[in-house]
């Protein structure tokens, strides 16, 4: 169990245009969801926590504006790079949080990653 | 500001070696301690997790120490495969609710 998945693994879009990444928690709910992003050779940085319902809290120097997060229902946060730019070519990967009640507390599950290539 | 240091930050081994990597966090108010696994351009595999009040988790041939009072955790790998060769990363969390911090971990080759 505690399986989350990102969908798509890796996409390649040219500058200016947006790409939206999924990620789903296929067999637990998560009120809570994070996306992280992470450079070559570099460990991950928080991006923003996505919070089913309610708008997400972005870490500083994050533009809210640029990556947009929806968590929509209790198994999926999207997150929306637009207008796209080469700087923003990077592995992005998302994390979900069970919510209580279904296994040990404060336990995370991350997806695959998603590959983003802005040409 | 809670930092998190892993080191070293590359190892390599030959194969059957135990392998020791080490963990060090500034501020020992922590919530939990978890470890994990990357292979390259994949994401990441929870190893093991420590709760605050624990000293230590097991799981096969890894086993993960937690001294919060010196702001350590160490992870032990027995008999290293090259199966093992991956980024080991260490993370601690503020409270149930907090952010993960990372390291920035170490990267493990096991040579056959």
């Amino acid at each position: 169990g505690a399986v989350v998945s990102q969908h798509p693994s890796w996409v390649i879009c040219k500058s200016g245009t947006s790409v939206k990444i999924e990620c789903r928690s296929l067999d637990f709910q998560a009120t809570t969801m994070f996306w992280y992003r992470q450079f070559p050779k570099q460990s991950l940085m928080l991006m923003a926590t996505s919070n089913e319902g309610s708008k997400a809290t972005y870490e500083q120097g994050v533009e809210k504006d640029k990556f947009l997060i929806n968590h929509a229902s209790l198994t999926l946060s999207t997150l929306t790079v637009t207008s796209a730019h080469p700087e923003d070519s990077s592995f992005y990967i998302c994390s979900a949080r069970w919510d209580a009640g279904q296994g040990p507390p404060g336990e995370l599950f991350f997806g695959e990653g998603s590959r983003l290539t802005v040409l | 500001k809670q930092e998190v240091t892993q080191i070293p930050a590359a190892l390599s081994v030959p194969e059957g070696e135990n392998l020791v990597l080490n963990c060090s966090f500034t501020d020992s108010a922590i919530y939990n301690l978890q470890w994990f696994r990357q292979d390259p351009g994949k994401g990441l595999t929870s190893l093991l997790l420590i709760q605050s009040s624990q000293r230590e988790q097991t799981s096969g041939r890894l086993n993960a120490s937690l001294d919060k009072s010196s702001g350590r955790s160490t992870l032990y790998i027995a008999a290293s495969q090259p199966g093992d060769s991956a980024t080991y990363l260490c993370a601690v969390r503020p409270d149930s609710w907090g952010k993960l911090q990372f390291g920035a971990g170490t990267q493990v080759v096991v040579t056959p």
